[in-house]
């Protein structure tokens, strides 16, 4: 099925550690994003990109880097966790090709103690 | 001020009511939209406005662009529907990226 593919779904990691998120999109979408949603807020934008080549900061980058080296990838890579990065994370892309609808990964539950 | 702004923020209904969520933002916007979220997780889009109306299934959203508002109206509303309804609108200036309100969080009891 077409659509946002995010792994995993679950992590749990120690303090100092690093992991990557993965996020593939296989509607040829330009604009991908990464979201952190904590309880009882909505979603704060980490980082996006406008295409392959392109990335640039949300309202909370801090600890957190991406890369987009092709259209349908956009990984988020975790640098040295913080229990502060415990959270839910959500890749989401949109593109002209799909009206501009925004699309959603599954999410990933992530704990860092 | 947030910039989108979204009431009620909690809203609990019997089974068959009609529901009406309110989208308020104080920014020029080229889009708005809805979407749902189910209790342990997923997103899914319900809704791209630019005007207008527009209407699926029990779903209605709404948009007056002078007034700088829109509403989601629920029909028949189900236990099914409980959900957390958020509302975010793209900026003509803004490469896709969107201000998110801060959801409306919906219970529908049977």
């Amino acid at each position: 099925n077409a659509g946002v593919t995010q792994t995993p779904k679950f992590q749990v990691l120690k303090t100092g550690q690093s992991m990557t998120l993965q996020c593939a999109q296989d509607m040829n979408h330009e604009y991908m994003s990464w979201y952190r949603q904590d309880p009882g807020m909505g979603l704060r934008l980490i980082h996006y990109s406008v295409g392959a080549g392109i990335t640039d900061q949300g309202e909370v980058p801090n600890g957190y880097n991406v890369s987009r080296s092709t259209t349908e990838d956009f990984p988020l890579r975790l640098l040295s966790a913080a229990p502060s990065q415990t959270s839910v994370y959500f890749c989401a892309s949109t593109g002209v090709l799909s009206g501009n609808t925004i699309y959603f990964g599954e999410g990933s539950w992530l704990t860092v103690v | 001020k947030n910039e989108v702004e979204q009431s009620p923020q909690n809203l609990t209904a019997q089974e068959g009511e009609f529901i009406t969520i309110n989208c308020s933002y104080s920014v020029g916007i080229s889009a708005l939209h809805w979407l749902q979220q189910h209790p342990g997780g997923g997103i899914v889009s319900l809704f791209m406005l630019s005007s207008g109306k527009k209407k699926h299934g029990r779903l209605i959203a709404t948009i007056n662009i002078q007034e700088k508002h829109s509403s989601l109206h629920i029909t028949a509303s189900h236990p099914r529907d409980s959900a957390v309804y958020i509302c975010a609108v793209r900026r003509p200036d803004s490469n896709y990226q969107l201000i998110w309100g801060a959801g409306t969080k919906l219970i529908i009891k049977p």
